[in-house]
């Protein structure tokens, strides 16, 4: 059983628009989230992060939103630019969880030019 | 400061051989993780070290082990290669141990089993 979803598997976006990726979690007790984008043959690079006692973090064009009751969250890129194009991985970890990272399946993210 | 190093970086085996995997993390950081990659799973959690102790472990045989030095390097191996374990092995790194803490990865180590 997935505990962590990205159900669109790829998300195509106009240069300058916004992009919105979105992730949703089934285990109450994730308090961490990161966002991670990665391109292929590469390892994943570390984008953004958020506590489960905040709903809102920025940084830069990345910002990531926490919609604890919904067990949502998304990643906002404002403006999109082609060299963002890559997939994209939502993980989320618990304090004292079996797992270090639960990962995910990703959105392919395609920025047109 | 220098990122997560992996080596090798690709990797051809047959089945029934065995292969060990090396990760040298952020100087620093004291726990490494390790994923396996594939098209189908994703990224899928193997274990976790830290000083040198497995804290924890993915759902995995037993056929996967690892290990941790005391200068925080780590190695994984796989015994008995089976089709299947073909994949990007990725090892990650951070400053503590178990969660809330950002991970960072290396390369990765893809590895071919024929």
């Amino acid at each position: 059983d997935q505990q962590v979803k990205q159900n669109s598997p790829s998300l195509s976006v106009q240069e300058g628009r916004i992009s919105i990726l979105n992730c949703d979690y089934t285990n109450s007790m994730f308090d961490y989230f990161l966002w991670y984008k990665k391109y292929p043959a590469e390892g994943p690079t570390f984008l953004i992060s958020i506590s489960s006692i905040k709903d809102k973090n920025e940084d830069g064009r990345f910002t990531v939103f926490l919609n604890k009751s919904a067990k949502h969250l998304s990643l906002h890129i404002v403006p999109s630019q082609p060299g963002d194009s890559a997939v994209y991985f939502c993980a989320a970890s618990a304090e004292g969880g079996s797992e270090k990272l639960v990962f995910g399946k990703g959105t392919k993210l395609t920025v047109n030019p | 400061k220098a990122g997560v190093t992996q080596t090798p970086r690709y990797l051809i085996k047959t089945r029934g051989q065995q292969v060990t995997l090396s990760c040298s993390p952020i100087s620093g950081h004291r726990s490494v993780s390790w994923y396996q990659q594939t098209p189908g799973q994703g990224l899928q959690f193997l274990f976790e070290y830290f000083s040198e102790t497995q804290r924890n472990k993915g759902n995995f045989p037993g056929r996967f082990s690892g290990r941790q030095f005391s200068n925080s390097r780590s190695e994984m191996n796989v015994s008995t290669l089976e089709l299947g374990d073909s994949a990007l092995y990725l090892c990650a790194s951070s400053f503590s141990a178990g969660g809330g803490d950002t991970q960072y990865f290396g390369p990765g180590t893809r590895l071919t089993v024929l």
